[in-house]
């Protein structure tokens, strides 16, 4: 079974820029997260789609992040204008379930990252 | 205080040896837990969920101290693919699907 992929897997720019990171959930999973790690410090929850809709999109820093999800497939998340804060490695996850099922089913499988520096 | 702590490390340890590591959270609210592994640039994976009578999964023995607010993490005779960061994740009660990474712990298995 394919896993969680994302694309692209590093992307370079300069401040200011637009950049669109793309996850392709494993799936039939309805639930898909973005995580994102800065240089140095843990993982941050950005939000959660369940199908097309966001769940909950309380972890997203500021306006500049916008997060889709259309038809409850792939999702997008376009970083603009990009700052050098946004540096670091963004994670897509996806699961059948919530995370209080517990378990495999309820456990996200993470994507293996889109490294994004700004310059 | 951070929600979720751990030690970042590095512990050194022989192939073979016994390793712990704690993890302490503060949210008291806090309802599951989990170990996840990540390996050098590589995404994080999930070890095992940490239940409230403890588990154990081959070498891995996980366990939840609610009065204390933290869950460990202990490897038996431990492998030198056992070298990873491990991630300590924390969920808050309520349906709420938000969860807590610690900076995570990192192990390196000395041959």
């Amino acid at each position: 079974e394919a896993g969680v992929t994302q694309f692209p897997s590093h992307s370079v720019i300069e401040k200011g820029q637009t950049v669109t990171l793309r996850c392709d959930p494993i799936s039939g999973h309805d639930n898909l997260y973005w995580y994102r790690r800065v240089m140095g410090k843990e993982i941050k929850f950005l939000l959660h789609f369940v199908k097309e809709s966001k769940q909950d999109e309380s972890g997203m820093p500021n306006n500049r992040f916008l997060a889709e999800r259309t038809g409850g497939t792939y999702s997008t998340l376009k970083v603009q204008p990009a700052e050098l804060e946004d540096s670091g490695v963004y994670f897509c996850a996806s699961s059948q379930d919530w995370w209080d099922r517990g378990g495999l089913a309820g456990s996200p499988f993470f994507g293996p990252g889109t490294r994004l520096t700004v310059l | 205080r951070k929600e979720v702590e751990q030690d970042p490390g590095p512990f050194n340890v022989p192939e073979g040896a016994t390793v712990a590591f704690n993890c302490t959270y503060s949210n008291s609210a806090s309802q599951s837990f989990f170990w996840y592994r990540q390996d050098c640039r590589k995404e994080p994976k999930l070890l095992m969920s940490v239940y409230s009578s403890g588990n154990e999964d081959g070498r891995f023995t996980a366990q939840l101290n609610r009065a204390s607010q933290y869950i460990s993490l202990l490897i038996r005779d431990s492998k030198l693919s056992d070298s990873a960061t491990y991630l300590c994740v924390v969920r808050a009660s309520g349906g709420y699907q938000k969860v807590t990474f610690g900076t995570g712990t990192k192990l390196q298995v000395i041959p």
